[in-house]
């Protein structure tokens, strides 16, 4: 399978724990994207990266949320001192910066719940 | 600043009827637009897009949209509704640097 993975699908923790997500997105992408997406409501931009440089951070992440792109390759988002407000959908998605069309292409996402 | 309004959180259809899933948007230059497609506890899946070119664009599983500039609409149709069609859709236009901004939703319902 060569699209974006996601891991883990799932995932469950206590109020106040630190979670981290992965995303690898498809091999010759050089933009990779996180969304965040609540329920009910369409995704929305959290960060995004350029090969291993991250260009932007939307005011949606708070300090207690850091993304890296180590080599450019896979990113991991992680939450500290999880809220039970950041129980959403954690979706990434990549796209080939010069493609004309501007199409992402997302993984399955990653389900956070805070209990 | 560029954004997008679902209008309908929810459309229910009968089999075989028309599907019509309506989207508008604002921006300020000419937009790029896309509409996705999510089933339950998965990713978005591109139906279609529009970039330049012919304003009638025909996607996947029969789907197709219409771009109006005068209208600044981007409506999403299928003439026969099949019951695999149910799913969550999402209009979204291309920000700077291909940051997506994304409707709301519209949930799509198909009675047997």
């Amino acid at each position: 399978d060569t699209g974006v993975s996601q891991d883990p699908r799932h995932k469950i923790t206590k109020r106040g724990q630190n979670v981290t997500f992965r995303c690898d997105p498809i091999s010759e992408h050089n933009r990779l994207y996180w969304y965040r997406q609540t329920l009910g409501q369409g995704p929305e931009f959290l960060t995004y990266f350029q090969n291993e440089a991250q260009l932007e951070k939307s005011r949606l992440l708070s300090d207690r949320f850091s993304a890296e792109r180590p080599k450019g390759s896979f990113s991991t988002l992680e939450i500290q001192r999880t809220e039970q407000g950041d129980s959403a959908m954690y979706l990434c998605a990549s796209s080939l910066l010069g493609q004309g069309d501007y199409e992402q292409y997302f993984g399955p996402g990653t389900r956070l719940t805070v209990t | 600043a560029q954004s997008v309004t679902q209008l309908g959180s929810h459309v229910s259809v009968s089999e075989g009827a028309l599907v019509l899933l309506r989207c508008n948007y604002s921006s300020s230059v000419p937009p790029y637009l896309f509409w996705y497609v999510q089933y339950p506890n998965q990713g978005l899946q591109l139906l279609l897009k529009y970039t330049t070119g012919a304003t009638l664009v025909k996607g996947i599983n029969g789907f197709e949209a219409e771009f109006k500039k005068s209208e600044t609409s981007f409506h999403l149709t299928k003439p026969s509704a099949h019951m695999s069609d149910a799913a969550e859709y999402f209009c979204a236009v291309v920000m700077e640097a291909q940051k997506l901004v994304f409707g709301q939703g519209t949930r799509l319902t198909i009675n047997p």
